[in-house]
């Protein structure tokens, strides 16, 4: 079945540290890939998203993900948290074919930040 | 430029009782979407339109109806409110499928 996962469903950092958000995905072809950030009682906002070419992908706020077809992963990373980081952040995929292309979510990681 | 816009923004049903959600984008969007988010769960599809006067059923349909008459606008209907309908509704436009969407600030719907 098609599926998009994030494993880590609560990751705490403290503020200044490296951080990396996991996310796999199982369609038979790669799908278009996004992340978007959600902040308290928010809509969601697009990251960055990958859909062919250079693997390593920058979005805003000094976000940036690397496709690893090979692990069929989207994760995404960040050098140096800022304590403004703190949010829920969602993977999400969009089939490059099918009848049911629409943007299909991961269950969300929270992202807490100590200072 | 004010984006995608939902009303209201907070309400308590009892149930049995319907209402209807509404969205308006104004980036001239072809594409409109509803999701409920759930603890845990992520977003999920309920209904979506590619364009006016059309839509289609997402992952989880029942319960809700839709319309779409003017392109600017995306309603949610709950006919008979159920208390697992208890969640918080998105709206979302895009310009097309592989697009980013815009997403609105949500509506938190409690049904007691």
């Amino acid at each position: 079945a098609q599926s998009v996962t994030q494993p880590d469903i609560h990751i705490t950092v403290s503020e200044g540290a490296s951080l990396e958000l996991r996310c796999n995905y199982s369609y038979g072809a790669t799908p278009y890939l996004f992340w978007y950030v959600q902040s308290p009682g928010q809509g969601l906002q697009l990251l960055l998203k990958y859909f062919s070419g250079d693997t390593l992908v920058q979005g805003i706020k000094g976000f940036e993900a690397e496709f690893k077809r090979s692990q069929s992963s989207f994760n995404l990373r960040k050098p140096s948290v800022h304590w403004s980081d703190a949010a829920e952040y969602f993977c999400a995929v969009v089939p490059r074919s099918g009848s049911a292309r629409q943007l299909t979510f991961g269950s969300g990681t929270q992202l807490t930040v100590l200072p | 430029n004010a984006g995608v816009t939902q009303t209201p923004k907070f309400r308590v049903l009892k149930t049995g009782q319907s209402m209807t959600l509404l969205c308006a984008q104004d980036m001239n969007h072809e594409y409109m979407y509803w999701y409920r988010q759930d603890p845990g769960m992520g977003l999920r599809l309920i209904h979506y339109s590619v364009g006016e006067g059309t839509t289609a059923k997402g992952e989880v349909p029942d319960g809700y109806n839709v319309s779409r008459l003017k392109k600017q606008n995306f309603l949610l209907g709950l006919e008979s409110a159920a208390p697992s309908q208890t969640s918080v509704y998105f709206c979302a436009s895009s310009r097309g499928t592989v697009y980013g969407y815009t997403f609105g600030s949500g509506t938190r719907l409690t049904v007691v």
